[in-house]
C-alpha cells in the first residue's frame, strides 16, 4: 500500500532559476497539500488543492504556483529561485479537505538553492 | 494572524523520565488539534483532538485538549531512546471550505540511554 510519494528527494538549484517538485498522494486520496518547512520551524502552508481545484493559499509570493491533476497528483513550481527557497517540501494528502480525514505526510523533497 | 507556540522548543532527558509537551494556539475558526511525531522527514500522525477535556491514549502517550485555555499537551511516559524526535502541533482551522494547518516550531526531544 503505498504512502504519499514525493519526487525528488533532493534538488541543488541556483538562484533565479525555476523548479518542479511532484507529489503522488495516497490513492483514493483526491486532496493535496503543500507545506515548506525552513530549518528550525514548523511546516508553513502553501497551497491546498482538492479535486483539481485550488482550495486556500497560504502567504507566499506569486513565484509561487501548483496545480492538481485528474489522477490527483500534484505539482509545486517554484521561480526565480532565492536562496531563502531552501527548505523542506512537504506534501500532505487526505480523503477531502477538513479534520475528520486526517493528513498523510510524504518524505518531502530537500530543496537547496545556491 | 493564526498562531500555534509550542513549548519547551527543546528538551533533553533520561530514559524511564517522563515528559510533557505544551501547545497552545491562537486561530480563527478552530477545528482540531493534531500532533505528530518528525524524526528524519515525514512527520507522522499521532493524534487528532476535537472535543475539550477527552484524553487519547496511544501506548506510552497521551494527549488532552483544552479549548477554553486554548491549548494541547502531549504526555509521553517511561521515555525510551526511540522517543527523540520532534514533536509538531498543528491546529486545523478553516475559511468557508478551505482548511489549513498551522504548525507551531515543534519541541526538540532527546532522550538519553
Amino acid at each position: 500500500d503505498a504512502g504519499v510519494t514525493q519526487s525528488p528527494t533532493h534538488l541543488i538549484k541556483t538562484r533565479g532559476q525555476h523548479v518542479t517538485l511532484r507529489c503522488s498522494p495516497i490513492s483514493g486520496h483526491k486532496s493535496v497539500s503543500w507545506y515548506q518547512q525552513v530549518l528550525g520551524q514548523g511546516p508553513q502552508f502553501i497551497f491546498q488543492y482538492y479535486e483539481k481545484e485550488e482550495r486556500g493559499r497560504g502567504n507566499f509570493p506569486d513565484r509561487f504556483s501548483a496545480r492538481q491533476f485528474p489522477n490527483y497528483s500534484s505539482e509545486l513550481n517554484v521561480n526565480a529561485l532565492l536562496l531563502g527557497d531552501s527548505a523542506l517540501y512537504l506534501c500532505a494528502s487526505s480523503l477531502a479537505p477538513g479534520a475528520q480525514y486526517g493528513y498523510t505526510f510524504g518524505s518531502g523533497t530537500r530543496l537547496t538553492v545556491v | 494572524e493564526d498562531k500555534v507556540v509550542q513549548s519547551p522548543l527543546s528538551l533533553v532527558v533520561h530514559e524511564g523520565d517522563t515528559v510533557t509537551l505544551n501547545c497552545s494556539y491562537e486561530v480563527t475558526n478552530f477545528r482540531s488539534l493534531l500532533w505528530y511525531k518528525q524524526e528524519k522527514k515525514a512527520p507522522t500522525f499521532l493524534f487528532m483532538l476535537t472535543s475539550s477535556g477527552i484524553e487519547k491514549k496511544s501506548g506510552r502517550l497521551s494527549s488532552i485538549l483544552d479549548k477554553k485555555e486554548l491549548s494541547s499537551i502531549l504526555n509521553i511516559t517511561a521515555t525510551q531512546t526511540g522517543d527523540s524526535a520532534i514533536y509538531l502541533c498543528a491546529v486545523l482551522n478553516s475559511g468557508g471550505s478551505n482548511y489549513k494547518l498551522t504548525f507551531g516550531k515543534g519541541t526538540l526531544l532527546t532522550v538519553n540511554p
